[in-house]
């Protein structure tokens, strides 16, 4: 499966200190996502970077995108106990060589993120 | 959530049983995707369908079937085949196939085998 990986697996911090995770994938995508799940409940979209994008920021998200290096990173910066959660970058492949069909989402395996009051 | 539910949440099955999961939208979206979660692990795509009475296997849809008669509903039916159907489901939809949207999730529907 060309799932994206996620590093690191799980982050501890304290409340207010800046949270950074790292994806990398393996093919040409058209574009990279975010996603954050709260335990036990469904995921929710973040932020969206296309391939043509190198930065794109959402409130106190930061998330870049380095094509060359097959790579993206999310930053949180001043963390809160409620950013507490796993956190899924998601390509979307811009060809049609992985699962049969452009625009299916491939998920890593997540980042479990742990903000301590 | 966001317009998609999963149902039930919790659902209880026993050895050789069928069960179906429920996924029912009202986004008015195309496309329809089931998603497997073990723990500790990513989402891993089960099924997917970009239009009404079509659907594709995705990575590993052994032991799994669906169907979408309509365009709201997208039920999944884990059969006495999957020999390990212990896992958190997810259903999620984004407004077509086509690259570049962004996916909305249920709740998801925890299944255990007892």
């Amino acid at each position: 499966s060309q799932q994206g990986e996620e590093d690191p697996q799980a982050l501890s911090i304290q409340e207010g200190e800046n949270a950074t995770m790292n994806c990398s994938y393996k093919t040409s995508i058209n574009n990279l996502q975010w996603y954050r799940q709260n335990s036990g409940r469904g995921l929710v979209h973040l932020i969206l970077i296309r391939s043509n994008e190198r930065e794109k920021h959402s409130g106190r998200l930061r998330v870049t995108l380095d094509t060359s290096k097959k790579s993206s990173s999310l930053l949180i910066t001043a963390s809160r106990a409620a950013d507490t959660a796993s956190y899924f970058c998601a390509t979307d492949y811009s060809s049609f060589n992985y699962g049969g069909s452009q625009g299916n989402l491939i998920f890593g395996k997540g980042t479990k993120l742990s903000v301590k009051p | 959530d966001g317009g998609i539910t999963q149902s039930p949440k919790y659902l209880f099955r026993k050895e050789g049983q069928n069960v179906t999961l429920s996924c029912e939208q009202n986004l008015n979206h195309d496309a329809m995707y089931w998603y497997r979660q073990d723990p500790g692990q990513g989402l891993r795509l089960i099924y997917y369908s970009q239009i009404v009475n079509d659907f594709q296997k995705g990575d590993i849809a052994e032991g799994y079937s669906v169907s979408r008669e309509k365009k709201e509903s997208f039920p999944l039916t884990v059969t006495s085949a999957q020999k390990n159907p212990t896992a958190f489901y997810l259903c999620a939809t984004k407004l077509g196939q086509g690259g570049g949207t962004e996916a909305f999730f249920g709740q998801g529907t925890r299944l255990t085998v007892v």
